[in-house]
């Protein structure tokens, strides 16, 4: 059971770029979100999905956007990438309030 | 979403229990509260949940008084492999709000 499966672990864009970070999870878990972690600080929630072809913003949703066509995969994609999006990407599904993380992608924009 | 205080950071050696305490006055109802473990370069792991009085499951405990205004999650005999930073959370739903955490250092 593989659980919450992102990738890439690491990313390096130039600004202006776009990428798309995937996130898979083999649970059947109807709620999915994507967070954002910077250096020496907690989560903030960038889009959630309360399942299949329902997503909405989070906290942070600028230059983000997402799509749940599946239950099983939520991507995220970066329109035109910015220094200021240089973070670590975390993605969960969610159970009974309780969740469950993916390893995370480190992604830097020079 | 409840607003949550917690320390910034607490040091202990091998062996001891840590208790760390965090405050939610503002916890709704239908909140329940719960506690996430987080190393380097990982995600957050889900360590304990509860609404009221004292949950215990195989790696810490959960103190929780009436009033629901704080809570306080014990680990026992601590190693340094509980050095993490851990989170307090109250809430009710998928939308998760974390703060910094609590920085825990084990030493030996």
């Amino acid at each position: 059971n593989a659980g919450v499966t992102q990738t890439p672990k690491f990313q390096v864009l130039k600004t202006g770029q776009s990428m798309t970070l995937q996130c898979a999870q083999d649970m059947n878990h109807e709620y999915m979100s994507w967070y954002r972690q910077d250096p020496g600080m907690g989560l903030r929630l960038i889009h959630y999905s309360v399942g299949a072809g329902i997503t909405d913003q989070g906290e942070v949703p600028n230059g983000y956007n997402v799509s749940r066509s599946t239950t099983e995969d939520f991507p995220l994609r970066l329109l035109s990438a910015a220094p200021s999006q240089t973070s670590v990407y975390f993605c969960a599904s969610t159970m009974n309030t309780e969740a469950f993380f993916g390893q995370g992608t480190r992604l830097t924009v020079v | 979403l409840a607003k949550t205080t917690q320390p910034i950071s607490m040091d202990s050696y091998e062996g001891q229990e840590v208790n760390i305490t965090c405050s939610h006055n503002n916890i709704a109802t239908n909140d329940y509260i719960t506690w996430y473990q987080q190393f380097p370069s990982q995600g957050p792991r889900f360590i304990i949940q509860g609404y009221k009085t004292k949950v215990t499951n195989e790696v810490a405990s959960l103190f929780i008084p009436a009033d629901r205004k704080s809570s306080t999650l014990s680990l026992p005999r601590v190693s340094l492999s509980d050095t993490a930073v851990y989170y307090c959370l109250g809430g009710g739903d998928y939308k998760l709000s974390f703060g910094a955490g609590t920085t825990v250092t084990v030493r030996a």
